[in-house]
Parts: C-alpha cells; sequence; structure tokens
C-alpha cells in the first residue's frame, strides 16, 4: 500500500494563477479531507468528504474547491491564488466504520508558495 | 466552535527525562481524541488515539491518558530519546461538529543528549 499520496511536493504560484493539488489514496477509506498548516498553528480543516459524491466545508474554505468523483482522488482547486494561500497543505484519509476507533492518515504535503 | 490548546508551546530537556506535554479542549462532547508526531518539513504520523470511552491508551514509552469531563489528554513519554525530537500534535474529533477534526498547534520537543 502506498498509503496517502499527494502531488506535487512544491508549487510556487503567482498571484491570481489557479492550480490543482491532488491527493490519492489506496486504502479504500470513505473520508477524506484537506487541511493547512501556517508556522506555528495547528492544522485548519479546508474541505473534507465522507465518500463519492458528498463533500462538505470545514473551518476555512474559502478561495478553495473539491470534489470526489472516486473513492480514490480528492482534488483541491485553488480558484485564484492569493499571498494568503502561501501555507503547506496536508491531506488525510479514514474509515468510518467505527468513528472512535478510526485512525486519520496523512500525506506528505504539500508545500505551496504564492508571490 | 471546538478548541483546542497546547502547553507547553515548546520543552527542551535532556536525554533519560520522563515529561508530560499536555492538551486541553473546550467541548467534551468527542468522538475520540489523537495524537501526532510531525518531524520538521514531514507529515503527521499517528502515535496515539484514545476512543472518548477509555481512560488512556499505551504503545511502548507512550501513554496518553484523557479526562473527557475536563476537557483534557495528555502524553507521557517515559526515558526521552533525541530521537524523539519533534513537534507533538493532538487532535480531536467532534464537539459541535462531527467529522471535524480539531488540531492544537503543538509542543516543539528538543531532547538533548
Amino acid at each position: 500500500n502506498a498509503g496517502v499520496t499527494q502531488t506535487p511536493k512544491f508549487q510556487v504560484l503567482k498571484t491570481g494563477q489557479s492550480m490543482t493539488l491532488q491527493c490519492a489514496q489506496d486504502m479504500n477509506h470513505e473520508y477524506m479531507s484537506w487541511y493547512r498548516q501556517d508556522p506555528g498553528m495547528g492544522l485548519r480543516l479546508i474541505h473534507y468528504s465522507v465518500g463519492a459524491g458528498i463533500t462538505d466545508q470545514g473551518e476555512v474554505p474559502n478561495g478553495y474547491n473539491v470534489s470526489r468523483s472516486t473513492t480514490e482522488d480528492f482534488p483541491l482547486r485553488l480558484l485564484s491564488a492569493a499571498p494568503s494561500q502561501t501555507s503547506v497543505y496536508f491531506c488525510a484519509s479514514r474509515t468510518i466504520r467505527d468513528r472512535e476507533t478510526d485512525e486519520q492518515y496523512f500525506g506528505p504535503g504539500t508545500r505551496l508558495t504564492v508571490t | 466552535k471546538q478548541e483546542v490548546t497546547q502547553i507547553p508551546a515548546a520543552l527542551s530537556v535532556p536525554e533519560g527525562e520522563n515529561l508530560v506535554l499536555n492538551c486541553s479542549f473546550t467541548d467534551s462532547a468527542i468522538y475520540n481524541l489523537q495524537w501526532f508526531r510531525q518531524d520538521p518539513g514531514k507529515g503527521l504520523t499517528s502515535l496515539l488515539l484514545i476512543q472518548s470511552s477509555q481512560r488512556e491508551q499505551t504503545s511502548g514509552r507512550l501513554n496518553a491518558s484523557l479526562d473527557k469531563s475536563s476537557g483534557r489528554s495528555t502524553l507521557y513519554i517515559a526515558a526521552s530519546q533525541p530521537g524523539d525530537s519533534a513537534t507533538y500534535l493532538c487532535a480531536v474529533e467532534g464537539g459541535y461538529n462531527f467529522n471535524k477534526f480539531y488540531f492544537g498547534s503543538g509542543t516543539k520537543l528538543n531532547v538533548k543528549p
């Protein structure tokens, strides 16, 4: 199992550009999520999905779009990048068969800089 | 909204010392609490998950406790080693919104040889 994979590892964008961060998991997990981590802060939830075709907003959804057409993939789209979106982005997945016992598994992260 | 706080923000100890990291949360209606380790420039590695019905969980030199009623969890690391140097994060699922995870800002641990 590859676990949770993210591409790219690093990305530099100019203000106003758009891009898609890719996330994939091979564990057949229903739940997938995107977080951002800013210096000195914990992770903040951007969007999450509990299955194909089902997405919902987290704490900081503005400026980001998601869709979930398959169980394996959960891409995050930045529509018009802003310097405030400079951050490290993590994707995570888990099962939701038993909410009390199922751990989250994280990808290695994408470091995004918007100039 | 669930708020998660970790104290201290940073900790430096000599090798071999036992230490305790603290995590507190404002809404006790949680499903579980998970402790993670994060090395510089890396993703998160799960250390321990405590279910809401459990009081503690152990793995090797690590012991995590949970007191839901007071909104507190501790991570105890026994006989610390330089390889334990990392940032430790706690996260809770639940509170006002289920399906959402709330993270503390972490404790950066440095274990000196």
